[in-house]
Parts: C-alpha cells; structure tokens; sequence
C-alpha cells in the first residue's frame, strides 16, 4: 500500500525557514515524480513545485519560485520541501504527492499524504 | 492555465446522477492524444483522492458509478448514482504544464 507521511510543519516567524519533509513507502520511490500541493484551511488546492525521479528536474509555481526548493534523497525514500523567506500567505496545510504512472509517462498526481500545517505568524 | 468549474456548489439526493463541469482557458490535448485533465474528491476532514485520470480513466479502486468525459477544453465528471460518502469538494486538474493548475472546487453534499 503507498503511503505518504509528511512531517516538519510547524509555526514559524515571517521570514523564517522550515524544512518539510514526505517519507514514502509501499512503492519504490526512485521510479516516482513528487510533488508538494498547498491548501490554505478552507481554501482550494494550489500546485507547488514537483522533481523527477532522479532529482534533475524540478519545477515551480510563480508564488514559491526562488523561495522554496524541492529535494529528493531516494537513498531515505523522502523528498523535501525547503521554505525560506516565510510569508503569512504561505500559511497552509502542505500535501505531499506522488505522480500516479511511474517513469517519465503521465504526470499527474496519484496519491497524497495526510499534510502537515504550516503556520507563519509572530 | 486557468481552471473553472461549475456549478461551485451542489446539493445532491442520494440514488440520484449528478455531474460536474469544469473548463480549461487552453487545450490540454497532449501529442499523444491524450487530455491532461484529473479529477479529485476531497472528503471532509481528508486529502484529495484521485477518481479520473486522463479525462476518462477511473483510477484503481474507484467506483463504476463514477465517470469522465471530455469535449475540447470542457470536461466532465458525473456520478450515476450518488451515494451518502460522495460528499466533499470535487476539484479538476490539469498537468499538461506546469504550473499544474486546480479548479475552485465543487462543493457537493446532500439535500
């Protein structure tokens, strides 16, 4: 059974950094593109960033780009999400997920793990 | 690419059909034919499932009374028969480019 566990959230100052991480399981993870979705409590899904499977190729969403940054360590099984710069609007529950086909085939997002909340405030 | 979707609410009676609309501002008709267009149903209090991949595709595990069409840059999701565990917010994606961008969300739950 996949399974997608995220961890790292927490509150953080504006302007701080948090480093978010998804360890998954049940599937051979070097096979997988992920990504990291965000959803503000209340609020629609946004995309935010996804990395190939060897960790070559990334991409983001104008909101994140230069601020945030996705990794991928296959030897733990875990991609990463680095936040700096923290700003309020970046409040949110953040999903981590795995492309649905594995290799380099169709790139939509298959399986999600259970979030982890990002709060920024002082 | 923008997403929209309607209606953005939907109030349902169980046993009954129900359908979804949502529209791409471009095509997302890939060179191999293929519509780049998912859809998702987030159950309250969980995360997003995928049900329709491919604009037509139920994923593993989903229902049969669940399914996708696809016409140009309108796609459509539509549940034959609803049943009391289909409610929740229904979003459409489309991963033909990044930034893979959601629809606003279809609220459904029942009369």
């Amino acid at each position: 059974e996949v399974e997608l566990v995220e961890s790292g959230g927490g509150l953080v100052q504006p302007g701080g950094s948090l480093r978010l991480s998804c360890a998954g399981s049940g599937f051979t993870f070097s096979n997988y593109w992920m990504h990291w979705v965000r959803q503000i409590p209340g609020k629609g899904l946004v995309w935010l960033s996804r990395i190939n499977i060897d960790g070559s190729s990334t991409h983001y969403a104008d909101s994140v780009k230069g601020r945030f940054t996705i990794s991928r360590d296959t030897s733990k099984n875990t991609v990463f999400l680095q936040m700096n710069s923290l700003r309020a609007e970046d409040t949110a529950v953040y999903y981590c997920a795995r492309n649905y086909a594995s290799g380099n085939s169709y790139p939509g997002v298959g399986y999600w793990g259970q979030g982890t909340l990002v709060i920024v405030s002082s | 690419i923008v997403m929209t979707q309607s209606p953005l609410s939907l109030p349902v009676t169980p046993g009954e059909p129900a359908s979804i609309s949502c529209r791409s501002s471009e095509s997302l008709l890939h060179r191999n034919r293929d519509n780049y267009l998912d859809w998702y149903l987030q159950k309250p209090g969980q995360s997003p499932q995928l049900l329709i991949y491919l604009g037509s595709n139920r994923a593993s595990g989903v229902p049969d009374r669940f399914s996708g069409s696809e016409s140009g840059t309108n796609f459509t999701l539509k549940i034959s028969r609803v049943e009391a565990e289909d409610v929740g917010i229904y979003y459409c994606m489309q991963s033909l480019q990044t930034p893979f961008t959601f629809g606003p969300g279809t609220k459904v739950d029942l009369k």
